[in-house]
Formats: C-alpha cells, structure tokens, sequence
C-alpha cells in the first residue's frame, strides 16, 4: 500500500507555544488529506479535511484558529497548533486520499506542559 | 447522524482460535464500511472494506467480514487466529457520501489480545 509519513513523530512543547506537524504522501499525489485526534484509548476524530489549494474544511466544534491546516503541495498537508494548552495534548492523525480509500499516517504524539 | 459501535472493548482469545469482532453502524444511506488494524509506532492498516455487492468480503491477513444490513452490522472474522493479530481494531463508516475516500466515522475500538 501507499505509504504517508508524519514529522516528527513525538513533540513536547510548553503552553502557549505553536506545534507544526507535517504529512507527506511518499508515492502519491494527494489532493485531499485528512487531519484526526485520537485521545488516550478513544476513537478516532475527523478534525479536518485539507484540499490542495484551497481553505480546510473543519469538522463541527474544531476551532479553525487553533488548528491551522495547510495544504501547499500534493504531497504535504501540515498541521499548525496555535497557541497550545495542556488539553491539546493528544494523537493527531493524518490520511492521505487516493481512490476510494485513504491511507494513515503513524500518527504524532503531542504532549502540552 | 452516522456512528459506529463497537460493544466490545476488549477481547482475549487464544492462539489458533477463531475470532469474531462486532460492529453495528447507524447510517442513512447505503454505508461504505472499513475495518481497520492499528498497531503501536504504525500507522492504521486496511483490512477490508465494504461498498457494495457482495455482502461477505474478503480483506488482508485472512480476515474477513460479512454485511447485514437487517442487523446493521460488519462483523469481522478470523478462522485461526495468530499471536501477531493482537492489536487494535477500528470499524469505521465513511462520514459522507463521497465513499471510501472521504473522512470516517471510527468505533471506539476493540482491543485484542491473544493468549499462547
């Protein structure tokens, strides 16, 4: 299958520091990714869906200005946590879209101090 | 609006047995249904998926699931289990109508762990 990296793979910052988290499409072009959060044995969480080119679209009760989403390739959609509390803290996934099916990142795990 | 159950938050099972995963959906339309694996340090993995046709599909690593819609259900199965299945499961439903490759819905998972 395609393979979908995320970088870095963990990350510690302190409150009120912005995190970037990176997703690449390896061996495709992806024009459409999506952004997850999967909470310490929880399900996953559409947060997001990234089009190349254009504004995310969030999913409901997401704040769009603390979870900034960038899409500026067909390759890399990146993930932007403005202004991070302890409550961010989470597992944030991302998928890249091919036909009919996605493929999943690893994942990165956030830790808030 | 659409949700994936998973009654079954853990689920022991000895090596060489078979397995029986549940999954029961809630959804409007005529669901595109997934069962992924989600293993620690990797990413989630596609077993199978559900679009139409056939309602028993066949997926990776010898699993397979069937389709009720009367039960709305996607029950995932294995004939013999091995000590390298233990791991997470999610049975997801595709969040709007765009099919596979739109977002999904996830159950809350089921963990499995296999005895020797």
């Amino acid at each position: 299958g395609a393979v979908v990296s995320q970088h870095p793979s963990r990350v510690i910052c302190k409150s009120g520091t912005s995190v970037k988290i990176e997703c690449r499409s390896l061996d495709f072009q992806a024009t459409t990714m999506f952004w997850y959060r999967q909470f310490p044995k929880q399900s996953l969480m559409l947060m997001a869906t990234s089009n190349e080119g254009s504004k995310a679209t969030y999913e409901q009760g997401v704040e769009k200005d603390k979870f900034l989403i960038n899409h500026a390739s067909l390759t890399l959609s990146t993930l932007t946590v403005t202004s991070a509390h302890p409550e961010d803290s989470s597992f944030y996934i991302c998928s890249a879209r091919a036909p009919r099916v996605q493929y999943f990142g690893p994942g990165t795990r956030l830790t808030v101090t | 609006a659409q949700s994936v159950t998973q009654p079954d938050i853990h689920i022991t099972v000895s090596e060489g047995a078979s397995l029986e995963l549940r999954c029961n959906y809630s959804y409007g339309a005529t669901p595109y249904l997934f069962w992924y694996v989600q293993s620690p340090g990797q990413g989630l993995q596609l077993l199978l998926k559900y679009f139409s046709g056939d309602t028993l599909v066949q997926g990776i690593k010898g699993f397979e699931a069937e389709f009720k819609r009367s039960q709305s259900s996607f029950n995932l199965r294995k004939p013999s289990v091995h000590w390298s299945d233990a791991a997470e499961y999610f049975c997801a439903v595709a969040k709007y109508s765009g099919g596979g490759a739109d977002g999904l819905t996830f159950g809350k998972g089921t963990h499995l762990i296999i005895q020797p």
